[in-house]
């Protein structure tokens, strides 16, 4: 079964950082693309930026409102896509989903969504 | 940028009902649609990718049409199962994005 499970979420103060991961089985996560998408308490999706397959180089790409702050990783020797959250504002308050990218599509799999509150 | 916009934001329907959402783009994006549905207190499920490719395991009621600005999801036959916020996406270029979504309640 293909699954993703995020990790890493709660309560951090303004300006500090935290590392959320996602830990995929079921499948070769390196063979894909690993997105992040958010959604703020009440609102709709937002996408956060993605890395692309080992493939297409593993490189990464970003929403202009997280580019400069964030930065999306990957370790296929562990299935883990890793989501570095620097320099945290109130307005990041979100549960964030990790997503499979199908080429540069669709995402046919989500994680069960991981909390971050910013705040002080 | 692209832009997706969505209509209506919010449609209270009866079972049975046909349901009809729209999702416009700001440019020309091809078939690179795809249609989520998410309910409360769960992650986003894909329904439909580039536009109209149906996904194994979604109801045959959950249909999608359109190309280059002008996209359509479809349900026929409404089920009480149905009630969710449903969202569009794009992947035509970076940065993808989603519309706005649309809640559907049932009555």
């Amino acid at each position: 079964e293909v699954q993703l499970v995020e990790s890493g979420g709660g309560l951090v103060q303004p300006g500090r950082s935290l590392r959320l991961s996602c830990t995929a089985s079921g499948f070769t996560s390196g063979d894909y693309a690993m997105n992040w998408v958010r959604q703020a308490p009440g609102k709709g999706l937002e996408w956060v930026g993605f890395i692309r397959g080992r493939t297409y180089g593993g490189t990464a790409e970003y929403a202009a409102s997280v580019k400069g702050r964030f930065t999306i990783s990957r370790d296929d020797s562990k299935s883990i896509a890793y989501l570095q959250m620097n320099s945290l504002k109130t307005e990041d308050t979100a549960v964030y989903y990790c997503t499979r990218g199908v080429g540069a599509g669709y995402f046919d799999c989500w994680g069960q969504g991981m909390l971050v509150t910013v705040s002080s | 940028e692209i832009v997706l916009t969505q209509s209506p934001d919010f449609q209270s329907v009866t079972p049975k009902e046909k349901v009809t959402i729209t999702c416009r783009a700001s440019q020309s994006i091809g078939s690179s649609l795809h249609w989520y549905q998410q309910k409360p207190d769960q992650s986003p499920k894909l329904l439909i990718k580039y536009a109209s490719q149906s996904i194994s395991g979604v109801p045959s009621r959950f249909s999608g049409s359109g190309s280059g600005t002008d996209f359509t999801l479809t349900i026929n036959s409404l089920e009480a199962e149905d009630a969710a916020t449903y969202y569009c996406h794009q992947s035509s270029s970076l940065p993808y994005s989603f519309g706005q979504g649309t809640k559907l309640e049932i009555k």
